[in-house]
């Protein structure tokens, strides 16, 4: 599975929008990107995916980049409530895959007033 | 509210003694996770079960075990306890694994050795 690499800690203000970086340079043709969060010790959460093509959805938006060596995951308004530890994870999908997630050690987002 | 339920959600017990945890996956799901989460080791994979059929081995003890049963609820039983083994256990459940989604996490079930 491809190895993901991301910042250990980042600040946002609160209103403002948060932008979480994630290098995957070794990402094969069929593993797809996903980001999960944590929020202080509850269970990880489901965020977004994709494989190419920009995603959106009600939570986030998630930029993936051409040669998709790299991801932004993009929080448009945080809000206090998003501070967490983000996991951006590459997954490999297909007949032959279990679909289990490997998480790393994520970003930890502090959101400030 | 993800839909898994795990159980017991807090659990305290003496090094060497046995315990069981449960978790029942979402409807429909087939699939089911175990994650243990310590304090210096980050989530990292135990083991998989598609369908009542172990299909994915991480880096579980062998003094754990896990098995999931005809109504895909699963159990990890965890022996033989030590210091050590006080994390977070969570159990997430999915589809099929071909498929891409979501994995759903439940809220995990907290074990202190002492």
């Amino acid at each position: 599975d491809a190895k993901t690499t991301q910042p250990p800690s980042m600040d946002c203000a609160e209103g403002r929008a948060a932008n979480l970086p994630c290098n995957h340079s070794t990402i094969s043709g069929n593993e797809y990107v996903y980001w999960y969060r944590q929020i202080h010790s509850q269970g990880p959460q489901y965020i977004i995916h994709g494989l190419k093509n920009n995603e959106t959805n009600e939570m986030a938006s998630l930029i993936i980049t051409e040669d998709r060596k790299s991801s932004t995951l993009i929080l448009p308004h945080a809000t206090l409530r998003d501070t967490a530890v983000y996991y951006c994870i590459v997954r490999p999908h297909g007949s032959s895959n279990t679909g289990k997630l490997i998480f790393g050690q994520g970003t930890t987002l502090q959101v400030k007033p | 509210d993800s839909g898994v339920t795990q159980t017991p959600k807090h659990l305290i017990t003496a090094t060497g003694q046995r315990v069981t945890l449960r978790c029942s996956p979402r409807s429909g799901d087939l699939s089911v996770y175990w994650y243990q989460q310590s304090l210096d080791q980050g989530l990292q994979f135990l083991i998989q079960y598609y369908n009542g059929e172990e299909r994915a081995k991480g880096n579980i003890l062998e003094r754990f075990s896990a098995q999931q049963f005809p109504d895909l609820h699963s159990e990890l039983n965890l022996s033989s306890l030590e210091l050590g083994d006080s994390a977070l256990y969570f159990c997430a459940s999915g589809h099929r694994p071909s498929e891409t989604g979501e994995l759903f996490f439940g809220e995990g079930s907290r074990l202190t050795v002492l």
